[in-house]
């Protein structure tokens, strides 16, 4: 059964630093990854997929990469914003199915 | 209306009545979702739809019922539901056989159950 863990649980930083979330998955048997971000009481904005055979994504200042081999992703976040502030949920999908399994999150809080 | 839409936004429910959520998605997917995210857990899949055959289902209870008329709408039938059941519940859709399949999701329903 694939577990998604997601460190840390929670994050603060101040306005402008570079962040990295990071995420780990057991089974490397996936079709792709996806990071979320959800603010409180919503629903979840899709931020980037990343197919099992790409190392990385990129959209403005965010970057996704996949290590497949060693079940790890990261989400560098670059001169971070108060507006970054959310919860990023890491999510795989599995080889032949279509559900996602997520991990529980990391709540970042971006100090102005 | 763009992206995916959920009704309603919130609601409130005792033991005993019998409520549907409605979702609908202006993608032109053919796969759509319903998630369940309770406090302090990671969201979980409850079901879903391929071409609007329901193609996974999670061991949810039978308490909640889902339909699927055509590949632009969904729905959960809810009834005699319990306090436990009280969660935010999301709904989602892709294309399924491209790809990518990235899912989209809606804002979510927020369910109290009394």
């Amino acid at each position: 059964k694939q577990e998604v863990t997601q460190i840390p649980a929670a994050l603060s930083v101040p306005e402008g630093e570079n962040l990295v979330l990071n995420c780990s998955f057991t089974d490397s048997a996936i079709y792709n990854l996806q990071w979320f971000r959800q603010d409180p009481g919503k629903g979840l904005t899709s931020l980037l997929l990343i197919q099992s055979s790409q190392r990385e994504q990129t959209s403005g200042r965010l970057n996704a990469s996949l290590d497949k081999s060693s079940g790890r992703s990261t989400l560098y976040i670059a001169a971070s914003q108060p507006g970054d502030s959310a919860t990023y949920l890491c999510a795989v999908r599995g080889a032949g199915s279509y559900q996602l399994t997520f991990g529980k999150g990391t709540k970042l809080s971006v100090i102005p | 209306e763009t992206g995916v839409t959920q009704t309603p936004r919130h609601l409130v429910m005792g033991m005993t009545n019998k409520k549907s959520l409605k979702c609908e998605q202006h993608l032109g997917h053919n796969a759509m979702y319903w998630y369940k995210q309770s406090a302090k857990k990671p969201l979980e899949l409850m079901f879903v739809y391929n071409f609007k055959e329901q193609t996974e289902n999670n061991s949810v209870p039978s308490r909640f019922s889902p339909e699927c008329p055509n590949s632009s709408h969904l729905f959960l039938h809810l009834h005699t539901l319990q306090p436990e059941d009280s969660a935010l519940y999301l709904c989602a859709s892709s294309q399924a056989g491209t790809g990518g399949n990235e899912q989209f999701f809606g804002p979510g329903t927020r369910l109290t159950v009394l």
